[in-house]
């Protein structure tokens, strides 16, 4: 009964492929987010997504495009994958978007490009 | 900008031993704050959290206190033990949503 799921766990792919990070949540929350951690594990968000709809679009190359088909989803697609998008990427949900609401997190996916 | 910043890793310890990892923030209005945990080769888990000027949040032997003053939200435990090797985040969320991280403090519990 895992509460945020992720797939895959790792992912390896070349240069300039095309890929996609799929996750699930099982929490009924409202909100869901990607997150990106690098090597110095420093963690740094991507996209929010409330009820389907985009909230929160940080400074990320156009390559990066999130999918909400419901609000249990929330995939992750990346083209033309480059060297410096190798990094765990997380993704978490929160019950609400408020300040009170603490994130949940998936285990995250390991994307190395080589 | 909203930022977080902790105290620089690794920190190493012996077992049973007093633990303090700093952190403070800068935050536009009145962000909740939380310590998160990595442990190896898995996601974060929320270890605390608290939503208002003097709260303490407390989980398994850890304790943080929200001190607007002086803005920090400061993590202790008394008896570390091995198990609790892992990275510790700080964070603050406001009511737009995004939850910031501080750069994380990887902490090392030697037998």
């Amino acid at each position: 009964d895992t509460a945020v799921s992720q797939t895959p766990k790792y992912l390896v792919t070349q240069m300039g492929n095309d890929k996609s990070i799929k996750c699930e949540q099982n929490l009924g929350h409202d909100t869901m987010y990607w997150y990106k951690q690098d090597s110095k594990k420093f963690l740094k968000i991507m996209f929010s997504y409330n009820n389907k709809e985009l909230i929160i679009n940080e400074t990320v190359p156009n390559r990066f495009s999130p999918k909400s088909p419901d609000k249990a989803h929330l995939n992750l697609h990346i083209n033309s994958l480059e060297l410096g998008d190798s990094a765990v990427y997380f993704c978490a949900s929160s019950q609400r978007t408020g300040r009170n609401s603490p994130l949940h997190f998936g285990n995250g996916t390991r994307l190395t490009v080589t | 900008g909203d930022s977080v910043t902790q105290m620089e890793g690794p920190v190493t310890l012996s077992e049973e031993a007093f633990l303090t990892i700093n952190c403070t923030y800068t935050a536009t209005g009145y962000p909740s704050l939380f310590w998160y945990v990595q442990y190896p080769g898995e996601g974060l888990q929320l270890l605390l959290k608290a939503t208002k000027a003097d709260d303490k949040g407390s989980n398994k032997g850890f304790e943080a206190t929200y001190r607007k003053e002086t803005t920090s939200f400061h993590l202790e435990k008394g008896s570390v033990q091995v198990s609790d090797s892992a990275v510790y985040f700080c964070a603050h969320k406001g009511e737009g949503g995004k939850l910031i991280f501080g750069q994380g403090t990887e902490l090392s519990v030697k037998p």
